[in-house]
């Protein structure tokens, strides 16, 4: 069945640097949420993208939606201690929505 | 609103013993769903209903059941527990996913444990 794979599965920066997470897939996605989980939380719906090559902006996260809609990414400039957590990729087929793996983040003050 | 709700927050069971876990949301979503998670493995589609009276397998099934009886409710019923079903369980809803916008709402979690 269709999978997405998310990487990498930990980052530790210093507060201040940027952080990037990739979601790749070996099928074409039909669209892609991204959703942050806070330690001991649940998921919180950040974005959904739907077009090839969209890029969206949230104050200091971007993201991207690959020109094949085959691949994602999220990254944050300037990373702070509120961004600690885990973000997962999520897209649907019909009805089913699979997630990726997840990247955890760790931010160093 | 209070959106989506689990109870209970914790749980611990011995091996075979049964149990149901309750979801509830009042957002009137036509779509709600449960997922577990697991250390490393992301999220997965255990059931998901489209609607009252609808429901249908996601990617790890068994050992579960599910029913839909009204539009607010989606109880997720272990038959048999397992040691492999400790983990965390999440209920999730959303709208209207032939609506072509997929914002899920999650509650905040049952952590089982099956000793």
């Amino acid at each position: 069945g269709q999978q997405v794979m998310q990487i990498p599965q930990y980052q530790h920066v210093q507060e201040g640097e940027d952080f990037t997470t990739y979601c790749n897939s070996s099928t074409t996605l039909s669209n892609i949420q991204w959703y942050k989980q806070r330690p001991g939380g649940h998921p919180v719906f950040l974005i959904q993208l739907v077009k090839s090559g969209e890029v969206k902006k949230q104050k200091r996260l971007t993201f991207q939606f690959g020109e094949a809609k085959k691949n994602s990414s999220l990254h944050i400039t300037a990373t702070q201690t509120t961004d600690v957590g885990t973000y997962f990729c999520s897209s649907s087929g019909t009805y089913k929505y699979i997630f990726g793996t997840g990247t955890r983040l760790k931010v160093l003050a | 609103n209070a959106g989506v709700t689990q109870t209970p927050k914790f749980q611990v069971l011995k091996t075979g013993q049964s149990m149901t876990l309750q979801c509830a949301q009042d957002m009137n979503h036509e779509y709600m769903s449960w997922y577990r998670q697991d250390p490393g493995m992301g999220l997965r589609l255990i059931h998901y209903s489209v609607g009252a009276g609808i429901t249908d397998q996601g990617e790890v099934p068994n050992g579960y059941n599910v029913s839909r009886s009204t539009t607010e409710d989606f109880p997720l019923r272990l038959l048999s527990a397992a040691p492999s079903q400790t983990s965390v369980y999440f209920c999730a809803s959303l709208r209207d996913p032939s609506g072509g916008y997929n914002e899920q709402f999650f509650g905040p979690g049952t952590r089982l444990t099956v000793l």
